[in-house]
């Protein structure tokens, strides 16, 4: 398997709601990523984690909170979100410095 | 932290003409500059990347330049086709020492192809 996979692909959600965004791949590497891409904008870091611990988190509000379960999924719980964290939200993941492989997304708009 | 500049915003060219895009960054610690291809509605697609210890690397068409001096790094896409129609970002990773870092981007360039 040579893909990151995410779900789900569309979530709408409520500003009072809980979700989850899942993300998986089966290609050993043991460094994942969570990025926001708003219209127009490029991706823009969010957190990373190697080795299943979190390394990097870029000042993110404390409404997304990520999961790394194990080496090949990574979650990110989402509560209590504002109209402005409507975005798509990307996946990525790689071996430790090597090249980063992005899913397809998860487009989600909060009400 | 890391600021990656990239320029035109759009681009228009002929098809099959060259097309070339050109990016600057700021941190002289970051060593490794991969380019991404993203179509409406898509993920970004790695079309090729670059390490800091190469000045030029290619893959058919395409083609990435480095001037680690000047901090700078072009992608160079020759013989345009209409699929080479999409949005174009530059990025650059400064190493944390933590082994995994996340990438800067640009701001992206929309290339489009005229039949």
């Amino acid at each position: 398997d040579t893909e990151v996979t995410q779900t789900p692909k569309h979530l709408v959600m409520g500003m009072t709601n809980k979700k989850s965004l899942k993300c998986e791949q089966h290609m050993g590497h043991r460094a994942m990523y969570w990025y926001k891409q708003k219209a127009k904008k490029p991706p823009e870091l969010m957190f990373v984690y190697s080795y299943e611990k979190l390394s990097i988190n870029e000042s993110v509000p404390s409404r997304f909170s990520p999961e790394c379960p194990n080496s090949s999924l990574l979650n990110l719980h989402l509560h209590a979100l504002q109209p402005e964290d409507s975005a798509l939200y990307l996946c990525a993941s790689s071996q430790a410095e090597g090249a980063q492989y992005f899913g397809p997304g998860t487009r989600l708009l909060v009400l | 932290g890391e600021n990656v500049e990239q320029h035109p915003s759009t681009l228009s060219v002929q098809e099959g003409d060259s097309a070339v895009i050109k990016c600057t960054y700021s941190d002289s610690a970051s060593n490794y500059f991969p380019w991404y291809k993203q179509e409406l509605g898509k993920r970004p697609q790695l079309i090729i990347d670059i390490r800091s210890n190469v000045g030029e690397k290619k893959d058919q068409r395409i083609a990435v330049t480095l001037n680690k001096t000047a901090k700078h790094f072009s992608l160079h896409i020759t013989e345009t086709q209409p699929e080479d129609s999409a949005v174009y970002f530059c990025a650059a990773r400064r190493p944390s020492g933590g082994g995994a870092d996340g990438l800067t981007f640009g701001k992206g360039t929309h290339l489009i192809i005229q039949p």
